[in-house]
C-alpha cells in the first residue's frame, strides 16, 4: 500500500489565485481529514469526511472547500488564496468505528506559500 | 474549550539517555490519546496510543503513561537515539463524539551525540 499520498509537495501562489490540493488513500479508510500546520504550531483540522459524499467543517474551515466523490480521494480547494493560508497542509485517513481505537495516518504534506 | 498542551517546547538529551515528554489535557471526557512523531519535512507518524481505561502502555523503546487524576500524559523514550530527534505531538479525542483529534503544540526533542 502507498498509504496516503498528496500532491503537489510544494506550491507558491499569488494572492487571489486558486488551487486544489490532492489527497488519495489506498487503505479503504472511511474517514479522511485535512489539517494545516503553521510554523511551530500543532495541527488544526480544516475539514473532514466520514465517507463518500459526506463532509463537515473542522476548526478552521474558512477559505477552503472540500469534496468526497470517492472513498479514495479527498481534494482541498482554495478559491482566493490569501497570505494567511501560507502553511503546510496534511491529509490523513483512518478506519473509524464507534468507540474503537483507531489511528489517523498522515500524508507527507504540501507546503504552500501565498505571496 | 478543549485544549491539549505541552509543558516543554524543547527538550535536549544526550544520546543513550532516557527522554520524557509531557502533555497536559483539559477535557476530562477524552478517552483516547495518541503520540505522534514528526520528522522535519514529513507528516506525523503514529508512535503509540492509550485508552483511558489504562494507565500505562509499552511499545518498542517507548512507554506512554496516563494520569487521569491530573489529566497528564507522558511519553518515555528509552536509550534515546539521534533518529529520535523530531517534534512530538500528543493528541486526544472523545470516541463518543466521532473521530476528531485535538493536537497539542508539540515538543522538539534534540538528541546530542
Amino acid at each position: 500500500n502507498a498509504g496516503v499520498t498528496q500532491t503537489p509537495k510544494f506550491r507558491i501562489l499569488k494572492i487571489g489565485q486558486s488551487m486544489t490540493l490532492q489527497c488519495t488513500q489506498d487503505m479503504n479508510h472511511n474517514y479522511m481529514y485535512w489539517y494545516r500546520q503553521d510554523p511551530g504550531m500543532g495541527l488544526k483540522l480544516i475539514y473532514y469526511s466520514v465517507g463518500a459524499g459526506i463532509t463537515d467543517k473542522g476548526e478552521v474551515p474558512n477559505g477552503y472547500n472540500v469534496s468526497r466523490s470517492t472513498t479514495e480521494d479527498f481534494p482541498l480547494r482554495l478559491e482566493l488564496a490569501a497570505p494567511s493560508q501560507t502553511s503546510v497542509y496534511f491529509c490523513a485517513s483512518s478506519y473509524y468505528r464507534t468507540k474503537a481505537r483507531d489511528t489517523q495516518y498522515f500524508g507527507p504534506g504540501t507546503r504552500l506559500t501565498v505571496l | 474549550g478543549e485544549s491539549v498542551g505541552l509543558h516543554l517546547p524543547t527538550l535536549s538529551v544526550q544520546e543513550g539517555d532516557n527522554s520524557i515528554i509531557n502533555c497536559a489535557y483539559s477535557n476530562s471526557a477524552s478517552d483516547y490519546f495518541i503520540w505522534y512523531k514528526q520528522e522535519s519535512g514529513k507528516g506525523p507518524q503514529f508512535i503509540i496510543d492509550i485508552r483511558s481505561n489504562m494507565d500505562k502502555r509499552q511499545g518498542q523503546r517507548v512507554t506512554v503513561l496516563l494520569n487521569k487524576t491530573v489529566k497528564h500524559l507522558s511519553l518515555q523514550i528509552a536509550a534515546t537515539q539521534p533518529g529520535d530527534s523530531a517534534v512530538y505531538f500528543c493528541a486526544e479525542k472523545n470516541t463518543e463524539y466521532g473521530n476528531k483529534l485535538v493536537f497539542g503544540a508539540g515538543t522538539i526533542l534534540r538528541v546530542k551525540s
